[in-house]
């Protein structure tokens, strides 16, 4: 198993441009999660999906969008990038709801928007 | 709401000295509670878990014992190494579970 995988790795941007970044898992989970991680302030929560078919705002929702296009995949969508979004961005997964299971991460995407 | 207090780092120790990284939290009720590490230009991954007062996770070396009269958890470790050098997050489920509340993350340096 891949696990849960991203792309792109690494992605330069200059301010106004668009871009999505996938995020695909390969364990059946239903709820996926995507972050972003700065210097001092730990991951903050972006948005989520329980389940598939649903999607809900988490600590820092603007400026993005997502899809949860099926089951496995779940992509993160800028429309206009801004400097503000540099950033390193994570995917997560989880089996289901419930507070004793693990978030499952992928390697991360490192954006810079110039 | 909510919360996770982690240790300032960074936390600078020779090879084999003991490691101790402080958690604490704020939450409704008694979640569980889980150290994830982070090695450098990688994902985070589960270190350990308890899903109860008084319960202790454990592996690769690490333990933490989940105590909810001082509400923390904190980290340690009784010779590290230089392959420990990473961040270490603390973290628990939020109320209702929808999402994982993660401290600020304390990095870990070990030198030979």
């Amino acid at each position: 198993n891949a696990g849960v995988t991203q792309t792109p790795k690494f992605q330069v941007l200059k301010t106004g441009q668009s871009m999505t970044l996938q995020c695909a898992q390969d364990m059946n989970h239903n709820s996926m999660y995507w972050y972003r991680q700065d210097p001092g302030m730990g991951l903050r929560l972006i948005y989520y999906s329980a389940s598939e078919g649903t999607t809900d705002k988490g600590e820092v929702p603007n400026g993005y969008n997502v899809s949860r296009l099926n089951k496995r995949e779940f992509s993160l969508r800028l429309e206009s990038a801004a400097p503000s979004q540099t950033s390193v961005y994570f995917c997560a997964s989880k089996a289901f709801s419930g507070e004793h299971n693990e978030q499952f991460f992928g390697p991360g995407t490192r954006l810079t928007v110039l | 709401g909510d919360s996770v207090t982690q240790m300032e780092g960074p936390v600078t120790l020779s090879e084999e000295a003991f490691l101790t990284i402080n958690c604490t939290y704020t939450a409704t009720g008694y979640p569980s509670l889980f150290w994830y590490v982070q090695y450098p230009g990688e994902g985070l991954q589960l270190l350990l878990k308890a899903t109860k007062a008084d319960d202790k996770g454990s592996n690769k070396g690490f333990e933490a014992t989940y105590r909810k009269e001082t509400t923390s958890f904190h980290l340690e470790k009784g010779s590290v190494q230089v392959s420990d050098s990473a961040v270490y997050f603390c973290a628990l489920p939020n109320t209702g579970f929808q999402k994982l509340v993660f401290g600020t993350g304390t990095r870990l340096l070990v030198s030979p």
